[in-house]
């Protein structure tokens, strides 16, 4: 199975403040990864899927990028409702497998 | 609104069994195949098992097989999941969640990101 790494495991950070969240895959997975935030008694929420694809109704302040093993998700202008915890998912081969988490507070 | 409702979970204990529901609306049920993943306490999100959207197709991860068995009522628009042979390490958040492409029946695409999720319903595991 695609081992998969985040960095740092938590960040301290403040209304306004750009975070930025390292995901890293065991081997290449192209763009094969999904980003996904989990607040507290919620649902997680689907942000990002093939690397780089804001999904439907989330804010634009939510950015990923990256190919191959290396992953990043950045939040710009970080607002109430982003803390929490944020993982990344690769969906390259079955079955699939998420990161250990990072979390936002 | 496209959503999934978890039931079932409960304190329970080593070596007995459960069952778990989830309640699927605002969408055609029987197009989609659908996930179960868990969270243990302090843990990352760990894949159950996959079922595909007519329930021909079913997975498991090595740590549930021949243990648990997923499940699925479409006329009831109802996903399930019985776990039998409960340990302490199955004592986790259970949130099933859907595959994002229709009429999906092999890890072709069982492998893709999962575009809703439900709450959880919280199993523990105890005696």
């Amino acid at each position: 199975d695609i081992q998969m790494t985040q960095s740092p495991s938590s960040v301290s950070a403040s209304l306004g403040d750009r975070v930025t969240i390292t995901c890293r895959a065991s081997q290449g997975i192209s763009s094969w990864l999904a980003w996904y935030q989990h607040r507290p008694g919620k649902a997680p929420k689907l942000l990002i899927h093939a690397a780089s694809s804001l999904q439907s109704g989330v804010p634009s302040r939510f950015r990923g990028s990256g190919s191959g093993t290396d992953f990043t998700l950045t939040i710009s202008g970080l607002q109430p409702e982003d803390f929490g915890i944020y993982y990344c998912q690769q969906a390259d081969t079955f079955p699939p497998g998420f990161g250990p988490g990072t979390t936002v507070d | 609104q496209v959503q999934l409702v978890e039931s079932g979970g409960g304190v329970v204990q080593p070596g007995r069994s459960l069952r778990l529901s989830c309640a699927a609306s605002g969408f055609r049920f029987s197009d989609y195949g659908l996930h179960w993943v868990r969270q243990a306490p302090g843990k990352g999100l760990e894949w159950v098992a996959v079922i595909s959207y007519d329930g021909g197709n079913k997975m498991y991860a090595d740590s549930v097989e021949g243990r648990f068995t997923i499940s699925r009522d479409n006329s009831n628009s109802t996903l399930f999941l019985h776990m039998s042979s409960l340990t302490t390490e199955d004592t986790a958040v259970y949130h099933c969640a859907r595959v994002p492409a229709p009429y999906c029946t092999s890890v072709s695409c069982f492998r893709y990101y999962m575009d809703v999720w439900g709450k959880g319903t919280t199993v523990s595991v105890s005696s």
